[in-house]
C-alpha cells in the first residue's frame, strides 16, 4: 500500500530551480515527510525532513501544504551532480520505524 | 569523519558458492540496518542489528541469509550457496540513537553478480 506518490521522472534546466512534488493524502498527525536521493551506483543520501513547517537546510527547502496531503522538495539551483532518484517518504516515530521503505521515486535529470 | 564504509564495492561468485558483505558503521554509531536493491527496483528492508544483537530480520529471506554485528568488527551479511536471483546491490545504513528524527547514513553498497 502506496504512502506516497511521486511522478517517475522530471527534467531540469542548470541553474535553475527544480521542484519535485509529492504526494502523501493519508498522511497521519505523527507522520514526518522524509527526502533521500540515490545518485547511480551510489547508496541513498538524506537530504531534508519535516513535520509540518516548512524546512530549510544548505541542500534543499522542503515545502509541506498546510492540510500536509503534499509536498515539494526544491533544490534552488540544480546542477549537473544533482542527477538522482529522488524519494519521498513518510515516517512515523513510533513501532518499526527504522524500516525505510523507498518507492520508485523521481529520476530528476538535470541537463546543462 | 569517515562515513559508512562497506566492502567489497563488487563481488562476482558462482552459483553455490558463499558471499560476505561488510560493513562499517560510521564512527558513533551503534545501529546498522540491510537493504537489498534488486535490477530496477527500490530498496527493501532485509535487517536491522545492535551490537551482537538482531533487533528485525523480518525482510531476510527465511533461508541462505544470515546477518550479525559482533562486539568488535564490522557487521557481515552472509549469503550462502548464492543463487542468481541474489545477483544485487546491498546497501547498509548505521544511525545514532537520537530522539525523535531518523537519519540513516548509507554506505556506497556491494554489488553482487551470481554467474
Amino acid at each position: 500500500d502506496a504512502k506516497t506518490t511521486q511522478p517517475p521522472s522530471m527534467d531540469c534546466a542548470e541553474g535553475r530551480a527544480a521542484n519535485l512534488p509529492c504526494n502523501h493524502s493519508t498522511i497521519s498527525g505523527n507522520e514526518y515527510v522524509y527526502w533521500y536521493r540515490q545518485i547511480h551506483s551510489q547508496g541513498p543520501q538524506y537530504i531534508i525532513h519535516g513535520l509540518k513547517n516548512n524546512e530549510t537546510n544548505e541542500m534543499a527547502s522542503l515545502i509541506i501544504t498546510e492540510d500536509r496531503k503534499s509536498s515539494t522538495l526544491i533544490l534552488p539551483h540544480a546542477t549537473l551532480r544533482d542527477t538522482a532518484v529522488y524519494y519521498c517518504i513518510v515516517w512515523s516515530s513510533g513501532g518499526s520505524n527504522y524500516k525505510l521503505t523507498f518507492g520508485k521515486g523521481t529520476l530528476l535529470t538535470v541537463n546543462p | 569523519n569517515a562515513g559508512v564504509m562497506q566492502n567489497p564495492r563488487h563481488l562476482v561468485r558462482r552459483r553455490g558458492q558463499e558471499a560476505r558483505l561488510r560493513c562499517s558503521p560510521m564512527k558513533g554509531h551503534s545501529h546498522v540496518y540491510w537493504y537489498r536493491q534488486l535490477p530496477e527496483e527500490g530498496l527493501k528492508f532485509m535487517v536491522y542489528l545492535q551490537k551482537e544483537n538482531i533487533i528485525d530480520e523480518s525482510g531476510m529471506p527465511k533461508e541462505r541469509f544470515s546477518a550479525e554485528f559482533p562486539k568488535e568488527g564490522p557487521s557481515i551479511l552472509r549469503i550462502q550457496q548464492v543463487v542468481r536471483g541474489d545477483s544485487a546491490a546491498y546497501f547498509c545504513a548505521s544511525s545514532p540513537r537520537t530522539v525523535n528524527t531518523y537519519e540513516q547514513y548509507f554506505g556506497p553498497g556491494t554489488r553482487l553478480t551470481v554467474t
